[in-house]
């Protein structure tokens, strides 16, 4: 099987553009999580998509925004890029997101500028 | 509030053993995971407790004590590929994708 794949691998934006990232979950996988990573921070939860919906989110602002689709490939989005939205953007994928382990992507590297 | 804590940086020798504290204050507890990530990669599952005790795997073994809010990562036989970062992370309810993760401990493994 094929894992998580992300795409692109980098970004570079300028302050005030919009960005959309994009995950393929493991084939058969419903369950996709979206999770940002900086040195500061670590890794902070997102949100997460099952079956199309959201089921969880974290505490970013509105600014950050995902769905999902049909085949539960996701995208998340960004709008409005901010200088401290530079980060790696991880996304995880797991069978029903039930208590099983997650499965990561490589993650988009996302500079703003 | 939700609060993990790791050692920020541990160095240890080849062939040696390295225990990898987490300490933990959540709203709940639905298990309690180990991730290892090299330099530039994905996150990879190491190892998932979610009931008080040992579990071992290879060379790794991991530890949850729930009464104390406490997990340890155990590494035996340390080779030069385990160098680095770990990751620890709490499930705080079920039926979720959601983690909440520890800031992560960089281990150099020195020859």
């Amino acid at each position: 099987k094929a894992g998580v794949t992300q795409t692109p691998r980098y970004l570079i934006k300028t302050r005030g553009q919009q960005v959309t990232l994009s995950c393929s979950p493991i084939s058969g996988h419903r369950s996709v999580s979206w999770y940002q990573q900086t040195p500061g921070q670590g890794l902070q939860f997102l949100f997460e998509y099952f079956s199309e919906t959201q089921r969880n989110k974290g505490n970013f602002p509105g600014r950050f925004s995902g769905r999902q689709f049909s085949n539960s490939r996701s995208e998340m989005n960004v709008s409005t890029l901010e200088l401290g939205d530079s980060a790696l953007y991880l996304c995880a994928s797991s069978e029903q997101g039930a208590g099983e382990k997650l499965f990561f992507g490589s993650g988009t590297q996302l500079s703003v500028l | 509030g939700q609060n993990i804590d790791q050692p920020t940086e541990m160095t240890a020798t080849e062939g040696a053993i390295v225990q990898i504290n987490c300490t933990y204050q959540t709203s709940g507890f639905n298990g309690l995971f180990w991730y290892q990530q090299h330099a530039g990669e994905a996150p990879t599952f190491l190892s998932y407790n979610v009931l008080d005790g040992l579990e071992e795997k290879g060379r790794f073994s991991s530890f949850l004590s729930r009464s104390k809010g406490y997990s340890y990562l155990l590494l035996k036989e340390l080779q030069m590929k385990d160098s680095a970062s770990y990751l620890c992370a709490v499930r705080i309810s079920s039926n979720t994708g959601k983690l909440i993760f520890g800031q992560g401990t960089t281990l150099q493994v020195k020859p």
